[in-house]
């Protein structure tokens, strides 16, 4: 079981837009610590899609933004297109009394229908 | 361009100590963090701990009686040493660093590379 929880899976048409949501707790984005989402092509390592929340690396398109409110973080993703299939993911940073260590969360796939 | 490479046996035996070595290519190991996480098939991202060169190591807690870390400057290389595996250790393993800077986001990633546990 994840320390971050996102659905397991979402979908949408070609255009449309989605979200995905990764929730928290008082000892990861509730205690302000920065969330990053990753995009995991089948097959290959995750490459960074938002740091920070909201930031975009160079080279990640704008149809790709970030957001959060309270103990969750979003992703959103518009104009969605075919190459957008894959799995995502949000990571933050947990500190508890068992220790201090960097979480992701379950993991969403995407499916573009 | 950074360039992250894993290398190590694809097979250890049950209880034994799994060892990896993350090459890196395009620039140097020091002042940056190097971290290794795990995926076991069909599962979510674990990590599995870090080594600042000259700085030292940080590990998951869940892990951190059987995980160590080194680093070789000489290289440009730093490795992972997972004792007394067992099945549940199966996954593709990464190599990935951390930014340096305000945000602590794995901005190079290795390819991965499958290790099994099975004797």
């Amino acid at each position: 079981q994840s320390v971050l929880t996102q659905p397991p899976s979402v979908s949408g048409a070609p255009g449309q837009r989605v979200t995905i949501s990764c929730t928290g707790s008082s000892s990861n984005i509730g205690a302000n610590y920065d969330v990053h989402w990753y995009q995991q092509l089948p097959g290959t390592a995750p490459r960074v899609l938002i740091y920070g929340y909201t930031n975009r690396p160079s080279g990640v398109s704008d149809r790709f933004s970030g957001s959060k409110s309270g103990t969750s973080a979003s992703l959103a993703i518009t104009g969605l297109q075919a190459e957008d299939e894959a799995d995502y993911y949000c990571q933050s940073y947990d500190s508890n009394l068992s220790g201090a260590l960097w979480v992701f969360g379950g993991g969403t796939r995407l499916t573009v229908l | 361009q950074v360039q992250l490479q894993e290398s190590g046996p694809g097979l250890v035996k049950p209880s034994e100590t799994l060892s990896l070595t993350c090459t890196v290519s395009g620039g140097s190991i020091s002042g940056y963090s190097w971290n290794w996480l795990r995926q076991p098939a069909g599962k979510g991202l674990e990590w599995i701990g870090r080594i600042y060169i000259g700085g030292g190591t940080n590990y998951n807690p869940s892990l951190k009686s059987r995980v160590t870390m080194s680093g070789d400057t000489s290289k440009n290389q730093f490795s992972l040493n997972l004792n007394s595996v067992t099945a549940a250790d199966t996954a593709v393993y990464f190599c990935a660093r951390a930014s340096s800077g305000t945000y602590y986001v794995f901005d190079y990633w290795g390819q991965g590379t499958l290790v099994t546990v099975s004797s």
